[in-house]
Formats: structure tokens, C-alpha cells, sequence
């Protein structure tokens, strides 16, 4: 069955630093998801993503994010300046269909991101 | 009002019971309706779409009011393999959305022996 693929699983970082998470969407899929999920909270939209640019993005989704997909197959999230409360399970997740299809997104393994 | 609300749980039923799980929404424009399973720590996974005639997929029934904006999950004969955290999720596309999940906060079931 194919995947959503992303890296790293974990990762560690200070206050402050950049961060990228990468995710390698199912290759004939053209709409892409960010999603986090803090621990112990609901599942939270962050960004979607079509025809190389931001088709739409939560409150959550400001400044110090943003997406990319740099090549034919990777997609990235990254934040400038990471906060305390970045700290969250970030999501990749990707759809054959637009929107208004009734199909559910298939979802990466995640990447645990700790701002320490 | 929450987007999308669930039951609180835990739910704790013995194996081969049946448990059902019920969720309402507040956009009626909601267009897709979905339940995904979650086990701890581990991204969610499509258990099935909900089909304003309701549908059936082995011991799982969904069902949805559209009128109520209310959905509900039937599971019968509970396995322990069911333990996990059942999420609702409502899409809606239209104006400038694609399709972004909105995802109520779960509820967590665990079935013991």
C-alpha cells in the first residue's frame, strides 16, 4: 500500500533555530496537508497545498512557517524560529482528490518535534 | 460551540461488546464525513467514510444526520485490537477551502479481556 514517508521521526531543537520536517507525498497524489497534533490535544490543520502554492492555512500557519515543495517529490514544512510551543507531532498528509470528493488523506508516521 | 465534539470517554468494555460513539458538528455546508483510528502516539488512519444512508464495513456501522448534524460509530463484537483513540473528522470544501480536515478531539476506547 503506498505511504506517506516523512523525516525525520524525531527531532530535537533550541528556542530559536530553524526547523525542517520532510515529507515525501504518494507519488500521484497533488494536494498536500500539514497537520500537528500537541500532545494530548485534537489533531489541528495547519496548511494545504496545490499547483505549488498555499491554497489555504489556519491562524496557526503565521510568519514563522512555511512550505515547500522544493522538488518533484518532496514536500517540507519549515519553521523560522521555533517556540516552546511549536512542540508537537507535525503530520504530513496527501490526497489524489480535491477537496470535495468524499476520500479521507492518507498520513504520514508524523515527526515528534521537542523545542527545548 | 465546537466545530466538531465528541463523546468525552474513556470507554471501557469488555471484549465482544458492543460500544457506539457519537459526534456532532456545527458547519452544516460540511460535505465529507469521516471516523479515523489513532493508537497512541501514531498518526490517524481512515476507518471508514459515513454515507448520509449509513454504511456497514464488518462489525463497524456509520451513520449520519444531516439534519441534526450528528454521526454516530457502531462497533459489535469487540476485539482487543480495537483499543484505540476514534476520531471524528468533518471536510468541508467550498470557497477558498480545499478540503481541510477538521477533527474532533477522540475518544478513547479500550477493550479488555
Amino acid at each position: 500500500e503506498p505511504e506517506v514517508t516523512q523525516t525525520p521521526s524525531h527531532q530535537v531543537t533550541q528556542m530559536g533555530q530553524e526547523v525542517i520536517l520532510r515529507c515525501v507525498p504518494i507519488s500521484n497524489h497533488l494536494y498536500f496537508y500539514w497537520y500537528r497534533q500537541i500532545l494530548g490535544q485534537k489533531v489541528e490543520f495547519l496548511v494545504s497545498f496545490y499547483n505549488n502554492e498555499i491554497s489555504e492555512k489556519s491562524e496557526i500557519f503565521d510568519d514563522q512557517f512555511s512550505v515547500e515543495r522544493p522538488d518533484g517529490s518532496n514536500f517540507t514544512l519549515k519553521i523560522r524560529s521555533t517556540k516552546l510551543e511549536d512542540s508537537a507531532m507535525y503530520f504530513c498528509a496527501s490526497s489524489e482528490f480535491y477537496g470535495g470528493a468524499n476520500y479521507g488523506y492518507t498520513f504520514g508516521s508524523g515527526t515528534r518535534l521537542t523545542v527545548v | 460551540r465546537k466545530e466538531v465534539e465528541q463523546d468525552p470517554g474513556p470507554f471501557n468494555v469488555p471484549e465482544g461488546a458492543t460500544v457506539a460513539f457519537n459526534c456532532t458538528y456545527s458547519n452544516s455546508a460540511s460535505q465529507s464525513f469521516f471516523w479515523y483510528r489513532q493508537d497512541c502516539r501514531k498518526e490517524p488512519k481512515l476507518l471508514m467514510s459515513v454515507y448520509s444512508s449509513g454504511n456497514e464495513d464488518g462489525r463497524f456501522t456509520a451513520q449520519l444526520n444531516r439534519a441534526s448534524q450528528y454521526i454516530s460509530l457502531l462497533i459489535r463484537d469487540s476485539k482487543l485490537s480495537d483499543s484505540a483513540t476514534y476520531l471524528c473528522v468533518v471536510k468541508y470544501a467550498g470557497g477558498t477551502s480545499y478540503g481541510k480536515l477538521t477533527f474532533g478531539q477522540g475518544t478513547i476506547l479500550t477493550v479488555h479481556p
